[in-house]
């Protein structure tokens, strides 16, 4: 799998967009992006992936550049609830029965009042 | 919404003593994986498992542990022989079948700590 680079931190003002970016100059052609954050010692939860298409879902937006080797995961507007780590994980998108999502040491992101 | 759940959410064991983690992954999932966090470290892959077989398991999962199926609900990880060093939080995680695979829902997690 791709290896990712993260910040190991950032801050955000409530109420403002937060914008954290991921690169993965190695990805290959059928590997997705999926973000994931964990909240203070809880489990890991699902935030978005995608292949080279922005993506919107409820939660955040997914900006990947056209050559592929760097996103944004963009929340719009942060709330103190989004203060947790943050993880950009590159991984294949089907193939084999291999399924391990392998986390780095993420972003940790602090959104203050 | 429908939610991993996982049981006990702390267990104290002593070091020697067998340890059964249970997780009740969402109910429409295929695979199902067990990951753990010792504190202050990075997310670890443990085990996957789909059609009532191990799909994979990393070096952390040596003969000390087991998983299970044992009914259509529960999904068990098993210690033989806990030591010092398996002190951690394990997360249960479960997924819908292709494409969904890396789409992973997690539990709570279960504090193990082992004296």
């Amino acid at each position: 799998d791709a290896k990712t680079t993260q910040p190991p931190s950032m801050d955000c003002a409530e109420g403002r967009a937060a914008n954290l970016p991921c690169n993965h100059s190695t990805i290959s052609g059928n590997e997705y992006v999926y973000w994931y954050r964990q909240i203070h010692s809880q489990g890991p939860q699902y935030i978005i992936h995608g292949l080279k298409n922005n993506e919107t879902n409820e939660m955040a937006s997914l900006i990947i550049t056209e050559d592929r080797k760097s996103s944004t995961l963009i929340l719009p507007h942060a709330t103190l609830r989004d203060t947790a780590v943050y993880y950009c994980i590159v991984s294949p998108s089907s193939g084999g029965s291999n399924y391990k999502l392998t986390f780095g040491k993420g972003t940790l992101l602090t959104v203050n009042p | 919404e429908p939610e991993v759940t996982q049981t006990p959410s702390h267990q104290v064991t002593q070091m020697g003593q067998e340890v059964i983690l249970r997780c009740v992954p969402i109910s429409n999932h295929l695979y199902f994986y067990w990951y753990r966090q010792i504190l202050g470290q990075k997310v670890e892959f443990l085990v996957s498992f789909y059609n009532n077989e191990i799909s994979e398991k990393s070096e952390i999962f040596d003969d000390q542990f087991s998983v299970e199926r044992p009914d259509g609900s529960n999904f068990t990880l098993k210690i033989r022989s806990t030591k010092l060093e398996d002190s951690a939080m394990y997360f249960c995680a479960s997924s819908r079948d292709s494409p969904f695979m890396y789409e992973q829902y997690f539990g709570p997690g279960t504090r193990l700590t082992v004296t």
